[in-house]
């Protein structure tokens, strides 16, 4: 699977749109991008995952170039429980073994 | 709908001791999946089932560990003897089908060998 790039840390403001990006530079047609975000002492948490277009579901809305090298995760209205670890993973669809990385983690501030 | 359940939360074992993590997942789901975050690295795939069958089991480290799924309902994952290196947090996750959807994951366990 691809390898995908995300900045170790990023913080918001309680409200605010919080968007986190990621750079998956090498993937392939088959391969979709997935986001997962990890809240302290809990397991990983499915978010939303997309191909090729735009995604939008009641947590989040995904946001894929159209070269599909990188990607966008917005979280319209942030909050502080929306404090955690966010990984973007790049797989084929039915591969178990999904990377991980190391994520960014979000700090929602008042 | 109950979500996936892991148990123990917590255990502390010594060294070469055995201990045995139990995954339940979510009811009707034939896939699950077992992962593991070792202290400082990333979250690893360990492997997966499909009902009682092991589909893939690549990331297991090796033949200390040891996981089932009798009946294709619940999961165990023995690790015989434990060592230091196993510490970390062990995950379980499932899925109702092989596919593009996301993975419901469990809470986890926390091993720590002393």
């Amino acid at each position: 699977d691809a390898k995908t790039t995300q900045p170790p840390s990023m913080d918001c403001a309680e409200g605010r749109a919080a968007n986190l990006p990621c750079n998956h530079s090498t993937i392939s047609g088959n391969e979709y991008v997935y986001w997962y975000r990890q809240i302290h002492s809990q397991g990983p948490q499915y978010i939303i995952h997309g191909l090729k277009n735009n995604e939008t579901n009641e947590m989040a809305s995904l946001i894929i170039t159209e070269d599909r090298k990188s990607s966008t995760l917005i979280l319209p209205h942030a909050t502080l429980r929306d404090t955690a670890v966010y990984y973007c993973i790049v797989r084929v669809y039915n591969n178990n073994d999904m990377r991980f990385g190391a994520g960014t983690r979000l700090t929602v501030k008042p | 709908e109950a979500g996936v359940t892991q148990f123990p939360s917590h255990s502390v074992i010594e060294k070469g001791q055995t201990v045995t993590l139990r995954c339940d997942p979510i009811s009707g789901h034939d896939n699950l999946y077992w992962y593991r975050r070792v202290m400082g690295k990333e979250i690893k795939f360990l492997l997966h089932f499909v009902k009682e069958s092991k589909q893939d089991e690549s990331g297991m480290p090796n033949n200390r560990f040891l996981a089932e799924r009798t009946g294709g309902t619940y999961s165990t994952l023995k690790v015989q003897p434990a060592e230091l290196e196993d510490s970390g947090v062990y995950f379980c996750a499932s899925s109702q089908d092989v596919g593009v959807n996301g993975y419901t994951f469990g809470s986890g366990t926390r091993l720590t060998v002393v």
